[in-house]
């Protein structure tokens, strides 16, 4: 089973519209989240992190982490086709220490104009 | 803005052939990675560096190896390639502390 796993694999949204996926982690040592995007034939770029409880907002997009059960969210408000993308969520087990990132297998978003 | 370099782009390599695969940072970063991109894996850590002379395994190092000559640059070495290594490959650099990750652009390999 990986360590974090990403819903749904895939999700379509009406330009204007909110995208919303999900991530959640199996391993209690993960306590700190990211999330980046991957454009077609580029490599990943990194969205935001979040490490407390509640949310985090950055523009249009706002994470949701609940830390109690390593569930953590990204909510892309007014979704652009810009926004149409391979987004991952990662997890590390510290901060202040570069441990590498573990990366789920990405939900896939398609912003329909 | 932090820039990472990976050479070649893409490669057809032979089963059984010798592959190298070469990434460049310029960010000052101490810290360098190669992770894999299969469909339906997401990307998988194969080997990591936190500094020059020095590599570290990640989750899936069986068949590469890696070496870090500088801190500038990190290569991932295929001594017998596979046809199971057909991916996309990615460097990436960070510099500690939130250790947001800058990735390269990748390289795509194709063993045949």
């Amino acid at each position: 089973q990986q360590k974090v796993q990403q819903s749904p694999e895939s999700l379509s949204v009406p330009e204007g519209g909110m995208a919303s996926f999900n991530c959640t982690s199996s391993d209690r040592n993960f306590q700190y989240f990211w999330w980046y995007r991957q454009h077609s034939g580029e490599g990943p770029k990194a969205l935001m992190s979040i490490f407390s409880d509640g949310d985090k907002k950055e523009g249009r997009f706002t994470a949701h982490l609940n830390k109690a059960s390593l569930h953590v969210s990204l909510h892309i408000r007014d979704s652009q086709p810009s926004d149409s993308a391979l987004y991952f969520c990662a997890a590390r087990a510290q901060t202040g220490f570069a441990s590498a990132l573990t990366f789920g297998s990405g939900t896939k978003v398609i912003v329909l104009p | 803005e932090a820039a990472v370099t990976q050479s070649p782009r893409s490669k057809v390599a032979v089963t059984g052939g010798k592959v190298t695969l070469s990434c460049h940072q310029t960010n000052n970063h101490d810290y360098m990675y190669w992770y894999r991109q299969d469909t339906g894996h997401g990307l998988r850590l194969i080997h990591y560096s936190y500094v020059a002379d020095s590599t570290e395994k990640g989750d899936i190092p069986d068949g590469y190896k890696a070496s870090r000559p500088s801190q500038e640059n990190f290569s991932l070495i295929l001594e017998l390639a596979s046809l199971s290594q057909t991916a996309v490959y990615f460097c990436a650099s960070s510099g500690g502390g939130e250790n947001t990750l800058y990735f390269g652009a990748g390289t795509r390999l194709s063993v045949l």
